[in-house]
């Protein structure tokens, strides 16, 4: 398997811009995390979805953020309209839950890097 | 609610020295942990993870840490360090019942010749 992987790698936006990133989780996996990494905040975790459904949405910081996960096999982070603020690395991970046990790791993509200008 | 702390925000080391790197933790119920490793423009990866058992953990590219259970401490220790271990290491706590893993600030180590 490829890992886990995001699109786009950079993305370069002017405020008030939509803008959508994307994911594609390991094939098999039915957890799936979207993390956001900045220098003063760190790594949050903003949602996960297990099998395709939305489990915990309580860490997206405000409504113009909102995700998605049509498939199993595809999700998608929007947020509309972007601010300067938005400007962060952008984590996608997915695991898998072995018989009700979360001893395995999570695996990252290699982050989308967004800058709203 | 569980939290992570990593007491370190940077860790300058010069090559085959040794290094730890400190996390403390607080929960109030069982947690697996974990350390993972930020190489520059990557993604995280999993070096070592305590679940059970042993308290001393070996992992990837010779690292270990040790689980202290009356100190909330999850250490992560290499004997002898290479430039190639540059990088950011996140300490992160999973609590046995749950979903989210929670993650510390992260600790960049720099290796210096």
């Amino acid at each position: 398997d490829a890992g886990v992987i995001q699109s786009p790698r950079h993305e370069v936006t002017e405020m008030g811009q939509e803008v959508t990133l994307r994911c594609k989780p390991i094939s098999g996996h039915d957890y799936l995390f979207w993390y956001r990494q900045t220098m003063m905040r760190g790594l949050e975790l903003l949602i996960y979805f297990n099998n395709n459904v939305p489990i915990d949405d309580s860490g997206m910081p405000e409504d113009r953020f909102s995700a998605k996960m049509p498939n199993a096999s595809f999700s998608t982070l929007k947020i509309q309209p972007s601010e300067p603020r938005d400007s962060a690395v952008y984590f996608c991970a997915s695991t898998i839950l072995y018989r009700d046990s979360w001893n395995t790791e999570a695996f990252f993509g290699q982050g989308t890097r967004l800058t709203v200008v | 609610a569980q939290s992570v702390t990593q007491l370190d925000s940077q860790v300058p080391v010069f090559e085959e020295a040794p290094v730890e790197l400190r996390c403390n933790y607080s929960s109030s119920v069982s947690v697996y942990l974990f350390w993972y490793v930020q190489y520059p423009n990557q993604g995280l990866q999993l070096l070592l993870k305590y679940l059970s058992g042993s308290t001393l953990v070996k992992g990837i590219n010779g690292f270990e840490a040790e689980f202290n259970k009356s100190q909330t401490s999850f250490h992560l220790r290499k004997p002898s360090v290479h430039i190639s271990d540059t990088a950011e290491y996140f300490c992160a706590v999973l609590n046995t019942g749950g979903f989210k893993t929670i993650f510390g600030a992260g600790t960049r180590l720099f290796v210096k010749a």
